[in-house]
C-alpha cells in the first residue's frame, strides 16, 4: 500500500478563520512533507519532518503552522491566511533522507484551498 | 540544490514511443534521478528512479547517460492517460521540482 490520504479535499476559508489540513500514511515512513502548488507551477517544498521533528522550514510565514503528532500523521494549521495563499497543498511521505538513498516520496491527492 | 532542465512541452501520437529528456549537469555522485508525473488536479505520481544504470518498470524506462549529466524517460507506447506534466528531480538531501514537461498525447 503506497497511499497517502489528505483531508479535506477542498477547503474554503476566510482570512480570519482557523482551519487545519490533515495527512496520513501507513507505510511506516518516518519523513513527511508539506508542499504548496500554485496553478501551472511545480510543487514548492514548505516543511519537512524527520522522525516527528521539524527538520526543514523553507522560510514559510508563521500563519502556516505544521504539526507531526506521530509517525503516521501530519497536520498543517492555518490562521489569518491571505488570498494569495490559495493553492493546492500536497503532503508526501518517504523514508528519511540520508543523502545516500533513493528515498522515493509518495504524494497524497492534495487539498485545494481557497482563501476569500 | 541540483537543478534540472526540461522542455516546457512535448507532443506525441497515441501508441507511439515518447522520449522525455532531462539535463542535470550539476548532478552529484549521490544524487538519484527520480521521475514523477502529475495529472490535472492530482498529486504527483512516482514513475521511476535510477542512479547510474538504465532502469525498467511496468510504467516506463529510464535511460541515464554515462556521465549522468542527462537522462531520458521513455514511455514505450503513449496512451491518452499518459497526458500529464512530467518532472525530473534530483534527490540528494531533498526534493526540489523543476518546471517539468507538459506532455500532450494526440489521438
Amino acid at each position: 500500500d503506497t497511499e497517502v490520504t489528505q483531508t479535506p479535499k477542498h477547503l474554503v476559508m476566510g482570512m480570519t478563520n482557523k482551519k487545519s489540513l490533515k495527512c496520513e500514511q501507513h507505510m511506516g515512513h518516518r519523513a513527511m512533507y508539506w508542499y504548496k502548488q500554485k496553478a501551472k507551477k511545480p510543487p514548492e517544498l514548505m516543511f519537512v519532518y524527520s522522525y516527528e521533528k521539524l527538520s526543514i522550514n523553507e522560510s514559510v510565514p508563521s500563519r502556516f503552522s505544521p504539526e507531526c503528532p506521530n509517525s503516521s500523521l501530519l497536520n498543517l494549521h492555518l490562521h489569518a491566511l491571505q488570498p494569495e495563499d490559495s493553492a493546492l497543498y500536497l503532503c508526501a511521505s518517504s523514508q528519511p533522507a540520508t543523502g545516500f538513498d533513493a528515498y522515493t516520496q509518495y504524494f497524497g491527492p492534495g487539498t485545494r484551498l481557497t482563501v476569500l | 540544490d541540483a537543478k534540472t532542465t526540461q522542455p516546457n512541452s512535448m507532443e506525441s501520437n497515441e501508441e507511439e514511443p515518447v522520449h522525455l529528456p532531462c539535463n542535470h549537469s550539476t548532478i552529484s555522485g549521490t544524487d538519484y534521478i527520480h521521475w514523477y508525473r502529475q495529472l490535472p488536479s492530482q498529486g504527483p505520481e512516482y514513475v521511476i528512479h535510477g542512479l547510474t544504470s538504465n532502469v525498467n518498470n511496468r510504467m516506463a524506462s529510464l535511460a541515464i547517460a554515462e556521465d549522468r549529466k542527462s537522462s531520458t524517460l521513455i514511455l514505450h507506447r503513449a496512451t491518452l492517460r499518459d497526458a500529464a506534466v512530467y518532472y525530473c528531480i534530483l534527490t540528494g538531501n531533498q526534493f526540489y521540482f523543476g518546471t517539468g514537461t507538459s506532455l500532450t498525447v494526440i489521438p
